[in-house]
């Protein structure tokens, strides 16, 4: 069954750096565009970015665009996220999705706390 | 981007009454390719999104068909025939056809 699991968040310092990882399981990776959706604490769902199968094709929101970097390792069947000059308003849940146009697996989500 | 709105914002339910979420977007959703990529999500309480209707009104696997969903263009709508306690949470659409996507607001569904 695809599984998706997200690892690498905490607690970082406003203008730090923190890269997520996200491990896919159950489907054959390379085939399958992937995304970054966050989700900060008690509001909505906001997209960020997604990045082909093979890593050719990206694009990023504007909120993240210059400051967070997409990248996918299909040999490890991962897919990351560098988050760098984080900012309080980047205090997230940030979930890892297959698919971008209709997210159908979705990860549990990995929680960023960026304060001083 | 385009803006996706839902009305309402809250929806109190009762058990086996039926309810109904209305989401709009502010360009039609159509793709170049023919097809319109609006989603629809439920989250319960501390979990992840599960999505539950792709492309308007297809239903995903193991989604109750009480659930679906109808719409064109600009106007798409979510409906929930007999409401069971297992439906609160909040329910998103997400439009998938203009870079960059984007979800509506949510609508907390819960129960009267």
């Amino acid at each position: 069954q695809v599984q998706l699991v997200e690892s690498g968040g905490g607690l970082v310092k406003p203008g730090g750096s923190l890269r997520l990882s996200c491990a896919a399981s159950g489907f054959t990776f390379s085939d399958y565009y992937m995304t970054w959706i966050r989700q900060a604490p008690g509001k909505g769902l906001e997209w960020l970015s997604y990045i082909s199968g093979s890593g050719s094709d990206i694009y990023y929101a504007d909120s993240v665009r210059g400051r967070f970097t997409i990248s996918r390792d299909n040999g490890k069947n991962s897919l990351y996220l560098q988050m760098n000059s984080l900012r309080a308003e980047d205090t997230a849940v940030y979930f890892c999705a297959r698919y971008p146009r209709w997210p159908d697996y979705w990860g549990q989500g990995a929680r960023v706390t960026v304060s001083s | 981007d385009v803006v996706m709105t839902q009305s309402p914002l809250s929806l109190p339910v009762t058990l086996g009454q039926p309810a109904s979420i209305s989401c709009r977007s502010s360009q039609s959703l159509v793709y170049s390719d023919g097809n319109t990529y609006l989603n629809w999500f439920q989250q319960r309480p501390g979990q992840s999104p599960r999505r539950l209707i792709y492309e308007v009104s297809k239903r995903d696997s193991a989604v109750p068909d009480r659930f679906s969903g109808s719409g064109s263009g600009t106007d798409f709508t979510l409906k929930i025939s007999r409401v069971e306690a297992e439906d609160v949470g909040v329910y998103y659409c997400m439009q998938g056809t203009h870079s960059p996507f984007t979800f509506g607001p949510g609508t907390k569904v819960d129960i009267k």
